[in-house]
């Protein structure tokens, strides 16, 4: 099983739509939790972390459930800026290595 | 600013040739990693560092080495360049738990 599982997409939403993206991780040790951005040709960039309770940013709502070894993110009311790829990436600590899944592609059409 | 720079935005280079990519970032973090992106597979870690001098194997360490002779500096090395290779390498150095990237390096291997 992949360390980390993620639907490729692509996910073809219209602007102002509401889209969600879940990611699996195998690895029950992982403590932190983080979705990161990636635009065409650039490299990956923090979108925003993950805790237990909860996080919103925005239009951005990123949940985790650790019984269920899953992570989302949610972004409401679409913009066409928001066209990339989202990754998701649990981590274990300092010293640790970490992994990324090879992310969910996002294209928002007009 | 954080800033991740990498010594190459693009590279061409011949089958069996040694082959250095230099990544250096500004803000004294401790880890540092080097990756490879390839369509449909995602990011997979190569090698990373947490101090100077101090490295660790990732999930496709084979065919590549790395030098971290100073906290600043990560290089990955490819003894003798194969085909294969041919991929998109970014660099990152982490604080905390925010992993900074670089632009990356296209490689091509002829």
């Amino acid at each position: 099983r992949k360390e980390v599982e993620q639907d490729p997409g692509p996910f073809n939403v219209p602007e102002g739509a509401t889209v969600a993206f879940n990611c699996t991780y195998s690895n029950s040790a992982s403590q932190s939790f983080f979705w990161y951005r990636q635009d065409c040709r650039k490299e990956p960039k923090l979108l925003m972390s993950v805790y237990s309770s909860g996080n919103e940013d925005g239009r951005f709502t990123a949940q985790l459930n650790r019984a269920s070894q899953y992570i989302s993110l949610l972004i409401r009311d679409s913009k066409l800026s928001d066209s990339a790829t989202y990754l998701c990436v649990p981590t274990r600590g300092s010293y640790q290595k970490v992994t990324f899944g090879t992310g969910t592609k996002l294209q928002v059409i007009p | 600013d954080v800033k991740v720079t990498q010594s190459s935005r693009y590279l061409v280079k011949r089958t069996g040739e040694k082959v250095f990519l230099e990544c250096v970032q500004d803000m004294d973090h401790e880890n540092m990693f080097w990756y490879r992106q390839d369509p449909g597979l995602g990011l997979r870690l190569i090698y990373f560092s947490y101090d100077v001098k101090m490295k660790e194997k990732g999930d496709i360490p084979e065919g590549y080495s790395v030098s971290r002779e100073k906290k600043e500096r990560f290089s990955l090395i490819l003894e003798s360049a194969s085909t294969n290779q041919t991929s998109m390498y970014l660099c990152a150095s982490r604080a905390g738990d925010e992993q900074f990237f670089g632009p990356g390096t296209r490689l091509t291997v002829l």
